[in-house]
């Protein structure tokens, strides 16, 4: 069966600082893998996601990820974070071109301080 | 091209009452599915509709919830005889294909608080 991992509950940066949301997946087959992001009282918005192609991932709004098989690992990070980027992120696994099930971590939410 | 649009976006229902919750995909779209938040954590699947049909209904509870998505109007979730458990953030989100893992366009969510 397939599962995710968000292994922090809340992370909080200062503005300009790098971001780094760590997301560790389980999956019986190659997954795809996605982080999505929420903003508060909002619906859900795709980053970006990683189908079996090139492992590093670039997504909107500077954010990247890189898929490391070995460490059954999909990592979400941004060089420099803006206080628009505090919102609440999800790390999604889904099996490869079966959409009807996504399946949610339990979210990392994000902090940045002026 | 307007994206998902769900309403009511909050409904109080005191227990016992039903509540019903409309989602409309985005323009070209005939994948639906619903996922509920419950509060601090992740969504988790709940149905998979497309026009007329239910796909893959494995995360609904087995009694009070149901869902439809008929040929004409929006998708429904129903909760009949709500409990206080029912609250939760229900968010819809459509597709163009079933096929493509991952590209679902959610809705803002409809806020169900049962008193």
């Amino acid at each position: 069966a397939q599962s995710v991992t968000q292994l922090d509950s809340h992370v909080s940066v200062s503005e300009g600082t790098p971001v780094l949301l760590r997301c560790n997946y389980s999956s019986s087959y190659s997954p795809s893998l996605f982080w999505y992001v929420q903003h508060p009282n909002k619906g859900l918005q795709l980053l970006l996601k990683y189908t079996s192609a090139a492992t590093l991932v670039k997504g909107i709004n500077g954010f990247e990820a890189e898929f490391k098989k070995s460490e059954t690992s999909f990592h979400l990070t941004k060089p420099s974070a803006h206080m628009s980027d505090a919102a609440e992120y999800f790390c999604v696994v889904s099996d490869l071109g079966n959409t009807d099930k996504l399946i949610f971590g339990t979210g990392t939410r994000l902090q940045v301080f002026p | 091209n307007a994206g998902v649009m769900q309403n009511p976006r909050h409904l109080v229902r005191r227990r016992g009452q039903e509540a019903r919750l409309r989602c409309s995909p985005m323009k070209g779209h005939s994948h639906v599915y619903w996922y509920r938040q419950l509060p601090e954590e992740g969504l988790k699947f709940m149905v998979y509709l497309q026009k007329e049909n239910i796909i893959d209904e494995s995360g609904m509870p087995k009694e009070r919830f149901s869902a439809e998505f008929p040929k004409e109007g929006p998708s429904i979730l129903r909760i009949q005889q709500v409990v206080r458990g029912d609250s939760a953030a229900y968010f819809c989100a459509s597709s163009s294909t079933g096929g493509e893992a991952g590209e679902l366009f959610f809705g803002e969510g409809s806020r169900l608080t049962v008193l």
